[in-house]
């Protein structure tokens, strides 16, 4: 167990609607990151908070947004939904905003979203 | 820009072989890289990392080295076993920037 809590852990909707994930980081880490994995994508990194402000942006739709809590917790709101943002959707903690020799990032179990 | 290149999957061995999973990267500057395993149905798990060229990470019997020379960080193992049957992604840290390789399959047969 990492320590970096998901939910919910399944997600179906339908083409068009939003949806909203939350993460909860480890105790103590200001870091919260967001990945999408798809089958023909690989992992890709979306984007990053440290300690409530946005701290990178990788390949992140305009239809998608995030945002991390004054408690570190963080949600990534899914809008507009396509078939192919079918996706596990993980997020990963650290305690720095980026990684050290002391630090890494700890992975959630993922959300696995279906869009039908 | 920063980016991993691993050896296709999917990798096939018997129990107790020995495994070599290849990995080389692109990068700037002098990046942190990682092994991660992901196991049938669960999120990532680090494995094991280097921070700087020539340490050795080692875990569970694996172990991989940082070759600044040929930017490599292949990951071995001495004799597999049917638990370690999951999906091996390499991976860098360089500053904010994190990179997967696509993820190597696993597969280890009794």
């Amino acid at each position: 167990d990492s320590g970096v809590t998901q939910t919910p852990k399944h997600l179906i909707t339908a083409t068009g609607q939003r949806v909203t994930l939350r993460c909860s980081p480890r105790s103590g880490d200001l870091s919260v990151y967001w990945y999408q994995q798809s089958l023909d994508q690989g992992l890709q990194f979306l984007i990053q908070y440290y300690n409530g402000e946005e701290r990178a942006k990788g390949n992140i739709l305009e239809r998608f947004s995030a945002q991390q809590f004054p408690d570190l917790h963080s949600e990534l709101n899914l809008s507009s939904l396509e078939l192919g943002d079918s996706a596990l959707y993980f997020c990963a903690s650290s305690v720095e905003w980026r990684v050290t020799s002391t630090d890494t990032q700890y992975f959630g179990p993922g959300t696995r979203l279906t869009v039908l | 820009g920063d980016s991993v290149t691993q050896m296709e999957g999917p990798v096939t061995l018997s129990e107790e072989a020995f495994l070599t999973i290849n990995c080389t990267y692109t990068a700037t500057g002098y990046p942190s890289l990682f092994w991660y395993v992901q196991y049938p149905g669960e999120g990532l798990q680090l494995l094991l990392k280097a921070t700087k060229a020539d340490d050795k990470g080692s875990n569970k019997g694996f172990e991989a080295t940082y070759r600044k020379e040929t930017t490599s960080f292949h990951l071995e193992k001495g004799s597999v076993q049917v638990s370690d049957s999951a999906v091996y992604f390499c991976a860098l840290s360089e500053g904010q920037n994190f990179v997967f390789g696509p993820g190597t399959r696993l597969s280890v047969l009794p």
